[in-house]
């Protein structure tokens, strides 16, 4: 059973270019979580998604960021102008329908996203 | 605004001491998690605590919670050099608050010296 599959690894993009951060969940789990982690500092949540549906992005800054996961294919995050400021890593996690008993987050290998 | 916050931020330690990481939290929460994360490297879960009193081991780990302290322990027994990483906690408030998102500590770096 393959993990959460983030691509791609390393993103390199200068001032003003769009991302595109892709996020395909382990087999079963339709609930994913979008969270960046800025240099020696902890994950801060941005997005958390189910099929089709948007239910937390109060991590999320206003402008630029958009996020979505299709009924067919993977979540993916979008940044568009990108500036330095959003060079991080960002983590894609994803869990069960039913976390009422303590599953875990399952974390993905992260995308290092820099920009020039 | 739930707020986690560990101690120390940095720990240096010899092999075959022992030690602990705190972790404190502001609100009532129904979950405590544990992640090992290695330079460059994702997340990796350790433990799950979900009522006060839990306690959970794996090897020279144990984690602790007291949800009327608003306190999780991570101890670490007669450390060894390959537990060097970062650990970091995390809170949520589980569904039944309508709340899953995580909120992380900042972060314990964790070096231990041969």
């Amino acid at each position: 059973n393959a993990g959460v599959m983030q691509n791609p690894r390393h993103l390199v993009r200068r001032r003003g270019q769009e991302a595109r951060l892709r996020c395909s969940p382990m087999k079963g789990h339709s609930h994913v979580y979008w969270y960046r982690q800025l240099p020696e500092e902890g994950l801060k949540f941005m997005v958390y998604l189910q099929k089709e549906n948007i239910i937390d992005e109060s991590g999320m800054p206003k402008e630029r960021f958009s996020a979505e996961f299709p009924k067919e294919g993977p979540s993916i995050l979008r940044i568009q102008q990108v500036v330095r400021g959003d060079s991080a890593a960002y983590f894609c996690a994803s869990s069960p329908s039913n976390r009422g008993r303590g599953e875990k987050l399952f974390f993905g290998s992260g995308t290092q996203l820099s920009v020039l | 605004e739930l707020k986690v916050e560990q101690n120390p931020l940095f720990l240096s330690m010899q092999e075959g001491k022992n030690y602990t990481i705190y972790c404190n939290y502001s609100t009532t929460s129904d979950r405590l998690y544990w992640y090992r994360q290695d330079p460059g490297k994702s997340l990796e879960s350790l433990f799950v605590l979900l009522s006060n009193g839990a306690v959970k081991q794996e090897g020279r780990l144990m984690a602790s919670l007291d949800t009327k302290a608003r306190l999780s322990t991570l101890h670490i027994t007669a450390a060894v050099h390959d537990l060097s990483a970062t650990y970091f906690c995390a809170v949520d408030k589980g569904p039944n608050f309508g709340n899953e998102k995580l909120t992380f500590g900042t972060g314990t770096r964790l070096t231990i010296i041969p």
